[in-house]
């Protein structure tokens, strides 16, 4: 069973720190990662994908990855209130496109 | 806008009940996917599809059926509702896997069903 494991939260931030999400994965197959935020009763949102180990960038979001280690990050600097949501960690082969899903990272961002 | 639409947003349904959820895409995409979401568990892939009439299971298919006749059109069928079935349900689409990569999944509204 391949699997996507996520730091177990809830995680609790005070605006303007740096949020870290960490996710191991089990397939040592999976090529693609995706993070995805999730707001309470709504569907999930592509915040981030990464293909190459190392960091990417993409404002205020950093997706590291570590291939040999098999770990996923997502760092959020200069963490807002509107950060808070559940954050699904996702990795994927090239089978038809599936994903693996880990179970979710609750972050809440305090004023 | 790219979008996928699910046919209800809450549905309340009796045990033993057949159940239709009905999910379609705009944006001419091969994959379609349905996942169940439930508190603590993440999203679960229950069937995908990779073209029109072509289906695979997941990882929990057992309850439930599919159906994809058109490319745009993903349907997971409930034979006999159960409670167990109780949950969240979530389609998504992408377009078919790169040299090396997978694309990004769009998702639908997602469809809480209840059932009783």
């Amino acid at each position: 069973q391949k699997e996507v494991e996520q730091n177990s939260g809830p995680l609790s931030v005070p605006e303007g720190a740096i949020a870290s999400l960490n996710c191991t994965y089990s397939d040592r197959g999976s090529q693609s990662f995706f993070w995805y935020r999730q707001y309470s009763g709504k569907s999930p949102e592509l915040i981030m994908f990464i293909y190459s180990n190392g960091d990417k960038e993409d404002g205020r979001f950093t997706a590291q990855l570590n291939k040999a280690s098999q770990y996923v990050s997502l760092l959020i600097r200069d963490s807002q209130p509107s950060d808070s949501a559940t954050y699904l960690c996702s990795a994927g082969g090239t089978s038809y496109g599936k994903l693996t899903f880990g179970q979710g990272t609750i972050l809440t961002v305090h004023p | 806008d790219v979008k996928v639409t699910q046919s209800s947003r809450y549905l309340v349904k009796r045990t033993g009940e057949k159940v239709f959820l009905e999910c379609v895409q705009d944006m001419d995409h091969e994959n379609m996917f349905w996942y169940r979401q439930d508190p603590g568990l993440g999203l679960r892939l229950i069937y995908f599809s990779y073209d029109v009439k072509m289906k695979e299971k997941g990882d929990i298919p057992e309850g439930y059926s599919v159906s994809r006749e058109k490319k745009e059109r993903f349907s997971l069928i409930l034979e006999s509702a159960s409670t167990n079935q109780t949950s969240m349900y979530l389609c998504a689409s992408s377009s078919p896997a790169g040299t090396g990569f997978n694309n990004e999944q769009f998702f639908g509204p997602g469809t809480r069903l209840t059932v009783l």
